[in-house]
């Protein structure tokens, strides 16, 4: 199956921004989407189709992709946005088109 | 409201089998795929598997193939996941997720999540 590689950590100061990436082969052909996920919660989708926000979340969260590379940015980062982030996209690499999240990144408001 | 309600924690012995279940509810299950996606403690999310609820037609990831059956009866609105021959290492949160899928933009997104089911794997 493909994989999606993110870096484990980052961290920001309050009101900063910061950019969180995940690179796969699968990002070449597929929608990316990204997941919020905060300690003994269900994760909550705050990008799907690489760059668009469902209603409810706020737009200090986009989303870009390029190549086998997909960003997530939170520009003016609240404290609020410290949790856990997934990236997500298809997968083509079984006999049907399945599914395959990245290794996530911790971020940390400082 | 859409919701997606799952089944209570298990916990089983290494070798038996488990089958969580989940409801759906406030919107037509036949429309939407399921897909089920763990979570070991400390872990990162890992897709498992989706089942169509209008065909019955699964897919699931190699990993699990062969352990991993993908049901669901319609006329509850439930599917579920069963996994057999478990290990200390299939101790997880396990949830169900429903895909939504626009045909005219190809976007796609996994939009509502169930509680999760906590599966404990010790002897």
């Amino acid at each position: 199956s493909s994989e999606l590689a993110q870096d484990p950590a980052v961290s920001v100061a309050l009101g900063q921004t910061v950019r969180i990436t995940c690179q796969g082969d699968s990002l070449r052909n597929y929608y990316t989407s990204w997941f919020q996920q905060k300690p003994g919660r269900a994760p909550v989708l705050v990008i799907y189709g690489s760059n668009n926000r469902p209603s409810g979340i706020p737009d200090r969260f986009s989303g870009s992709s390029s190549g086998d590379t997909a960003s997530l940015t939170i520009t003016g980062a609240q404290a609020e946005d410290e949790a856990d982030y997934y990236c997500n996209s298809r997968d083509s690499s079984g006999n049907r088109l399945g599914n395959v999240f990245g290794t996530g990144t911790k971020v940390t408001v400082l | 409201q859409v919701q997606l309600v799952q089944s209570g924690a298990e916990v089983k012995k290494p070798g038996a089998s488990v089958k969580v279940s989940c409801k759906a509810s406030g919107y037509t299950f036949t429309d939407y795929y399921i897909h089920w996606v763990r979570q070991a403690p400390g872990q990162g999310l890992q897709w498992m598997a989706w089942i169509n609820p209008n065909s019955d037609g699964t897919n699931y990831a190699q990993k699990f193939q062969g352990r991993v059956t993908m049901t669901r009866d319609t006329s509850i609105s439930t599917a579920y996941m069963e996994l057999s021959r478990l290990r200390s290492d299939d101790t997880a949160v396990y949830h169900c997720v429903r895909e939504y899928y626009d045909v005219l933009t190809g976007y796609y997104m996994f939009d509502y999540w169930g509680q999760g089911t906590l599966v404990t794997v010790s002897s």
